[in-house]
């Protein structure tokens, strides 16, 4: 069975651009969720989706968005970029629900300058 | 604010030893706690488990601990193999499905042979 896919690997942007990430979850799995991982902050949640609805959003400013499609593919969206965007994106699949099921990706490297 | 912390951002430990990695959260809502392994540009992989009504939980070599009243939970690799060596991150959440959890900063450990 594939794993979770990420397109692309590697991103570089310019401060106020935006950017979409996409993320293939393991065939069969419904839940979605995304994570920013920095050095200093480590990971953290920015939300999940699941079903194409978004169950539960992270600490994180209205420029970060997303959606799931029907397939359960799912898109995340940053707009007007700023520096400390900077940092790797995780997508993370489950069949239903309960983290000790979830499967992460190898994640996106966005680096804006 | 970061409500999990793992205040030792590396670890080195000879083969054969014992690997212990600590965790501390301050919400003392949180009642579900998890180990994730990350290896370089790979995405992390759920390790171990814990859920608030027990103390400690195996899984063969790795044992997670859990000190509900000093907010602290540890990660016992024994013996540690270089294989192991990876960043280690703990997570914790107010229950195990449909919920936001925390991750702290993780801890590289290395494993020398």
């Amino acid at each position: 069975k594939a794993g979770v896919t990420q397109t692309p690997r590697y991103l570089i942007k310019t401060r106020g651009q935006q950017v979409t990430l996409s993320c293939s979850p393991i065939s069969g799995h419904r839940s979605v969720s995304w994570y920013q991982q920095t050095p200093g902050q480590g990971l953290q949640f920015l939300f999940e989706y699941f079903s194409e609805t978004q169950r539960n959003k992270g600490n994180f400013p209205g420029r970060f968005s997303g959606r799931q499609f029907s397939n359960s593919r799912s898109e995340m969206n940053v707009s007007t970029l700023e520096l400390g965007d900077s940092a790797l994106y995780l997508c993370a699949s489950s069949l239903v629900a309960g983290f000790d099921e979830q499967y992460f990706g190898p994640g996106t490297r966005l680096t804006v300058t | 604010d970061q409500q999990v912390k793992q205040n030792s951002p590396s670890l080195s430990v000879q083969e054969g030893r014992i690997s212990i990695l600590n965790c501390d959260y301050t919400n003392s809502m949180f009642d579900y706690f998890l180990w994730y392994k990350k290896y370089p540009a790979e995405g992390p992989t759920f390790l171990i488990s814990i859920s608030s009504i027990k103390d400690k939980n195996e899984d063969g070599r790795f044992t997670v601990f859990l000190n509900k009243s000093a907010k602290h939970l540890s990660l016992h690799i024994v013996p540690s193999q270089p294989g192991d060596s990876a960043v280690y991150f703990c997570a914790a959440s107010v229950g195990n499905t449909g919920n936001q959890f925390y991750f702290g900063t993780g801890t590289s450990l290395t494993v020398i042979p």
